[in-house]
C-alpha cells in the first residue's frame, strides 16, 4: 500500500538556526498537507500543496512539492522557540477517504 | 466557535470494560475520522467516515467499532479494550472527503488500559 516516509525523526537547533523536514513517497501523490503539533496539543493544519513543483511560504515557512509529485518538504528559516512541536506530512490514499501521517519531525529549539 | 469536542479527555480503565470515546463538532462537515497516536509510529487512522450512515477501515481497525448516526457526533467504542489500545487518541473533520482539505482535531482522549 501506499506508505510516506518522513526524515529526520528528531532534530536540535540552536534558535536562529534553519530547519528542514522531508516527506518521500513511493508512488505519485495527488496532493500532501502538513500539520504541527506542539507538545501536548493537537495537530493543526498548516497547508496543503497540490500542484508539481509547488512553492508556498508563510511566513519564515517555505512548503516545496516536488516536480515528480514524490516528495515534499517544510523549510522554516531562523528558528524561534515558538517552533518547538511535531510536524507532520499527511496524505489521502487515491478515491479513498484514507489519510495516512508520516511518522513526524519533531524539533526542539535551544534558546 | 467551531470546534471538535471529545469526551472524556482521560480515561483509566481495565481490560474488557467496554467504553465509548465521543466525537463532536459543529461544523456541519461530511467527513469525521479516528486516529490514534504512539510514540514513534506517527498518527494512524482507525476508521474514517465519509458522511452519516457511512464508515470504512483506516489502517488500524482491529478492537474497535464506530457508528455515524447522526452528522455531527462519531463516536469511537472499545468493547473489550486490552492493554494494547492504551494511546493517545484523536478525533478529526473537514468538510468534504473528495476535497483534500483541512482537518480540525479534537483536543485528544488520553487512554489507559490496564
Amino acid at each position: 500500500g501506499q506508505q510516506v516516509m518522513q526524515i529526520p525523526q528528531y532534530q536540535h537547533v540552536q534558535e536562529g538556526e534553519d530547519f528542514t523536514t522531508y516527506c518521500n513517497s513511493s508512488t505519485t501523490l495527488s496532493n500532501i498537507q502538513w500539520y504541527k503539533q506542539r507538545p501536548g496539543g493537537h495537530p493543526v493544519f498548516l497547508i496543503q500543496l497540490v500542484k508539481s513543483g509547488e512553492v508556498k511560504k508563510q511566513k519564515r515557512l517555505t512548503f516545496q512539492f516536488g516536480e515528480a509529485k514524490k516528495n515534499s518538504s517544510l523549510h522554516i528559516t531562523a528558528t524561534q522557540t515558538t517552533d518547538v512541536g511535531t510536524y507532520f506530512c499527511a496524505l489521502r490514499r487515491s478515491n479513498t477517504g484514507k489519510l495516512i501521517f508520516g511518522q513526524g519531525t519533531t524539533l526542539q529549539v535551544k534558546p | 466557535e467551531a470546534q471538535v469536542t471529545q469526551n472524556p479527555r482521560y480515561l483509566i480503565t481495565v481490560t474488557g470494560k467496554k467504553l465509548t470515546v465521543t466525537c463532536s463538532q459543529n461544523m456541519n462537515h461530511e467527513y469525521m475520522s479516528w486516529y490514534r497516536q504512539d510514540p514513534g509510529l506517527g498518527l494512524r487512522q482507525i476508521y474514517y467516515s465519509m458522511n452519516v450512515e457511512v464508515t470504512d477501515k483506516g489502517d488500524v481497525p482491529e478492537g474497535y467499532k464506530v457508528s455515524r448516526k447522526e452528522k455531527r457526533n462519531f463516536p469511537l467504542i472499545l468493547e473489550s479494550p486490552s492493554p494494547n489500545q492504551t494511546s493517545l487518541y484523536f478525533c478529526a473533520s473537514s468538510f468534504s472527503w473528495d476535497r483534500v482539505n483541512e482537518q480540525f482535531f479534537g483536543p485528544g482522549t488520553r487512554l489507559t488500559v490496564l
